[in-house]
């Protein structure tokens, strides 16, 4: 059973659009929402992150927006430029278990066209 | 710092035929993971280990076989590889960080590519 469901699984997106993906969960243990970005032939790398205790985090142009009563959470990218081209990969955990383990959505291919 | 490195790059391998995959990290880090991902189906948790001497199964252990001896290196081993195990191999490690603001950053490696004939 797939435990975080992720949406779209692709994207395109003009060059100053904004880009959203989107992801739901289950289990109401969960309460650390990471998303991991990927560039081709690369390993996946942390971008961003958030804990339930707030509704939003913003770094720069990506920005989580968390809805804590419907078990959901999106990525926005703002002015989506050509070099945010990736799969972007939303995750979620329960930090009070000792095992450590995220669990992934499907991934989402974003492209930014110029 | 390397991070995560794995060896090797890329693979072939015939049907039946036996491999190991290694995966070696430097920031002491006490939890090891291996994941596969494949087209439309994200990242894949294969097995992991949450510290020297152990091993769990993930969600798609079968056909897979892992050992943990020492604590910088994880290695991945397909006995009789099949088809349906060609896929690009990731490698990640992370450290727990307790407390309130506790999170758990995965470090992921640059992966294998592995094809099966």
């Amino acid at each position: 059973q797939q435990q975080v469901k992720q949406s779209p699984q692709s994207l395109i997106v003009q060059k100053g659009g904004i880009s959203i993906i989107n992801c739901a969960y289950e289990n109401t243990a969960f309460d650390y929402f990471p998303w991991y970005q990927q560039f081709p032939g690369k390993g996946p790398a942390l971008l961003i992150a958030i804990r339930p205790d707030v509704s939003e985090k913003k770094e720069g142009r990506f920005t989580i927006s968390f809805n804590k009563s419907a078990k959901q959470f999106s990525l926005h990218i703002m002015d989506s430029q050509p070099g945010d081209s990736a799969t972007y990969f939303c995750a979620a955990s329960d930090r009070g278990s000792t095992l450590g383990r995220l669990y992934f959505g499907r991934g989402t291919q974003l492209t930014v066209w110029p | 710092n390397a991070g995560v490195t794995q060896t090797p790059k890329f693979r072939v391998l015939k049907t039946g035929q036996s491999m190991t995959l290694l995966c070696a990290q430097d920031m002491n880090h006490e939890y090891m993971y291996w994941y596969r991902q494949d087209p439309g189906m994200g990242l894949r948790l294969i097995h992991y280990s949450v510290g020297e001497g152990t091993t769990a199964k993930g969600e798609v252990p079968d056909g897979y076989n892992v050992s943990r001896l020492k604590k910088q290196n994880f290695l991945l081993g397909l006995e009789s590889a099949a088809p349906s195990q060609t896929s690009v191999y990731f490698c990640a490690s992370s450290n727990l960080v307790g407390g309130a603001s506790s999170y758990n950053e995965q470090f992921f490696g640059p992966g294998t590519r592995l094809t099966v004939l």
